[in-house]
């Protein structure tokens, strides 16, 4: 089973600062990760696929990169609808299709 | 627009079974992979079992195997999860999700809003 691992587990940003959150792969993945944004009370939502690859409506703010074992999401201004838990997640080796723990992004 | 909504959540006793549903709208959902993925209260998401479009293959966590049973009914553009010997470490809210298009496209986008089972005596 492929164990993803991301970090930090809470991130506390001012709005209009950058937010970087990183998520570990236990064993290489190629680019086949996913990142989701979930806010209290709602279900997720797909914000990167590929790793890099902005899904439909997402805004160019939130980028994605990485290959192998390593990732970052990154928000490059954080608004005020962008604090939520993110979740990254990996399809390469499968099953299980497994999640990372969650970075909550929290205003400061 | 594509659209998912599950039922048939609820609450039951350890050991009862429950069958959800996800109705699925807005694509052509018998070449679509569907999964299952739960969130246990204040936890993260894991993922519970997988079908493929056609529906000859299925794919289950450990967590659930023996006891869970996914198919689909593609007349009906739905998807189950019948759940069996409910246990307390089941309970979550329980999201369908349609996978990307493709193969190997297993990322979920959309997801329903979601079921509530609560596994309690």
């Amino acid at each position: 089973e492929v164990v993803m691992t991301q970090s930090p587990a809470t991130l506390s940003v001012s709005p209009g600062e950058r937010a970087t959150l990183s998520c570990r792969a236990s064993q290489s993945i190629s680019s086949d990760l996913a990142w989701y944004q979930q806010k209290p009370g709602q279900a997720p939502r797909l914000l990167i696929y590929g790793a890099s690859t902005r899904a439909t409506g997402i805004p160019a703010r939130f980028s994605g990169s990485g290959s192998g074992t390593e990732f970052t999401l990154t928000i490059s201004s954080l608004q005020s609808e962008d604090f939520a838990v993110y979740y990254c997640q990996q399809y390469d080796s499968w099953p299980p299709l497994t999640f990372g723990g969650g970075t909550k992004v929290e205003i400061k | 627009e594509v659209q998912l909504l599950e039922s048939g959540g609820g609450l039951v006793q350890p050991g009862e079974s429950l069958r959800l549903s996800c109705a699925a709208s807005g694509f052509t959902f018998s070449n679509s992979a569907m999964s299952w993925v739960r969130q246990a209260p204040g936890k993260g998401l894991e993922w519970v079992s997988a079908n493929g479009g056609s529906g000859g293959s299925t794919y289950y966590a450990d967590s659930v195997k023996g006891r869970f049973t996914i198919s689909r009914d593609n007349s009906k553009n739905t998807v189950y999860l019948q759940m069996k010997s409910l246990r307390a470490e089941d309970t979550a809210v329980y999201y369908c999700a349609k996978h990307g298009y493709g193969s190997g496209n297993n990322w979920f986008d959309p997801w329903g809003q979601g079921t509530l089972v609560t596994v309690s005596s």
